[in-house]
């Protein structure tokens, strides 16, 4: 089955602590994306790729790190420099067309820092 | 800044009713609209995606565009409890290069057996 998985469902932070979100993808898509969604809010872009080796910062990048080594791997880290991380954290991705651009999303990970 | 305006809602109506759900651009230069349904503690899903002025039907699902006036909207006939979620509406902006989306704030639809 074509798909995204995100992992682990469920994460739980310490302050201080740096913490890596996976999101794998099997589509055969360029394009792949990090939002966070808080209660009641929209999501809101943190990184993208369009490209293996390139990535750029979203509207709320600070506090965050991405690679894209491989085109179906994506990881997000979280870092101790993010003051409010307790979120759901949401992977896309998409064909990377300038024209069409649905965006199919993981299951999600929600992180809680104690 | 880009924005996508949605009324948050709740919105109710009654089981078999058509719910309508309405969202408001600032960008004149979108391009691409979409719509996601999120159940509450899960992922957003597409639904329906419309790239040309007027309608566009998929089973009880119409998504309707109108760029003059930068307002896109989502009817759901015979609406089902199983409808009940919030309704996400995206945007994305012309340009080549330019994949990013812009979420709107989503409507809670509540549909009542």
């Amino acid at each position: 089955d074509g798909g995204i998985t995100q992992s682990p469902k469920y994460l739980f932070r310490k302050e201080g602590q740096n913490v890596t979100l996976s999101c794998e993808q099997n589509l055969n898509h360029d394009a792949m994306y990090w939002y966070r969604q808080d209660p009641g809010q929209g999501l809101r872009l943190i990184y993208y790729s369009q490209i293996v080796n390139d990535f750029q910062k979203g509207d709320i990048a600070e506090g965050y790190s991405v690679s894209r080594e491989k085109k179906e791997s994506f990881p997000l880290t979280v870092t101790s420099a993010q003051k409010n991380p307790t979120a759901f954290y949401l992977c896309a991705s998409s064909i990377a067309s300038a024209s069409y651009n649905e965006q199919f999303f993981g299951p999600g990970t929600r992180l809680t820092v104690l | 800044q880009k924005e996508v305006e949605q009324n948050s809602g709740p919105l109710s109506v009654p089981e078999g009713a058509i719910a309508s759900l309405n969202c408001t651009y600032s960008d004149r230069g979108s391009q691409s609209f979409f719509w996601y349904r999120q159940y509450s503690g899960k992922s957003p899903e597409l639904i329906m995606f419309i790239y040309s002025n007027g309608d566009k039907e998929d089973g009880r699902f119409t998504a309707q565009l109108n760029k003059a006036s930068q307002y896109v909207s989502l009817l759901i006939r015979d609406s089902q409890p199983s409808d009940s979620a919030t309704y996400l509406c995206a945007v994305k902006a012309l340009g080549a290069g330019s994949y990013q989306l812009t979420f709107g704030k989503g409507t809670k639809l509540s549909v009542i057996p």
